[in-house]
């Protein structure tokens, strides 16, 4: 049972450079999730997605771009990378609660 | 504006003996709430939760504990296990979203 697969597992970038993290999951689940986490700032909502076909913003989505491909799959993309976007990146997928996480993607942006 | 609070940022507890971690919120529109465990270099995973129409939900050696008056949540561990050491994040789900405390790390000695 893979559950929820996010790659790359880890990446360094430049500032300015472009990224895109993926994520698939295989449960079927309707909702989809990307959230960031910083030390003493648990996991933060940065973008979600209802249903296949939609996308609204969470808490932190200033810097990301997201999309919903298919009913499997919600990557997330970094337009122009900042220090700042230095993160751990967790998808989570569900139908209603709980949500189902990955093991994550680990970015550092210098 | 943390909405989710957890005030501990750690905890030691030796084997055997109850662990307590506790959880405060603001929102009185959450009306879902959900415990998380989270291994270095893993996911969180889910572990334990409680709709906001009761008070105790109990699952083998983790029960969590809802005050509606106080808005606070616990959970409690008995018997504490080396295997338990891990962070803890409290949740609370407004409708499909999760909101996340920052997470307490409890370490179990042996």
């Amino acid at each position: 049972n893979a559950g929820v697969t996010q790659t790359p597992k880890f990446q360094v970038l430049k500032t300015g450079q472009s990224m895109t993290l993926q994520c698939a999951q295989d449960m079927n689940h309707n909702s989809m999730y990307w959230y960031r986490q910083d030390p003493g700032m648990g996991l933060r909502l940065i973008y979600y997605s209802a249903s296949e076909g939609t996308t609204d913003k969470g808490e932190v989505p200033n810097g990301y771009n997201v999309s919903r491909l298919n009913k499997r799959e919600f990557s997330l993309r970094l337009e122009s990378a900042a220090p700042s976007q230095t993160s751990v990146y967790f998808c989570a997928s569900g139908r209603g609660q709980p949500q189902h996480f990955g093991d994550g993607t680990r970015l550092s942006i210098l | 504006d943390q909405q989710v609070k957890q005030n501990s940022p750690s905890l030691s507890v030796q084997e055997g003996r109850i662990s307590i971690l506790n959880c405060d919120y603001t929102n009185s529109m959450f009306d879902y709430f959900l415990w998380y465990k989270k291994y270095p270099a893993e996911g969180p995973t889910f572990l334990i939760s409680i709709s906001s129409i009761k008070d105790k939900n109990e699952d083998g050696r983790f029960t969590v504990f809802l005050n509606k008056s106080a808005k606070h949540l616990s959970l409690h561990i008995v018997p504490s296990q080396p295997g338990d050491s891990a962070v803890y994040f409290c949740a609370a789900s407004a409708p499909d979203k999760l909101v996340f405390g920052a997470g307490t790390i409890l370490r179990v000695k042996s």
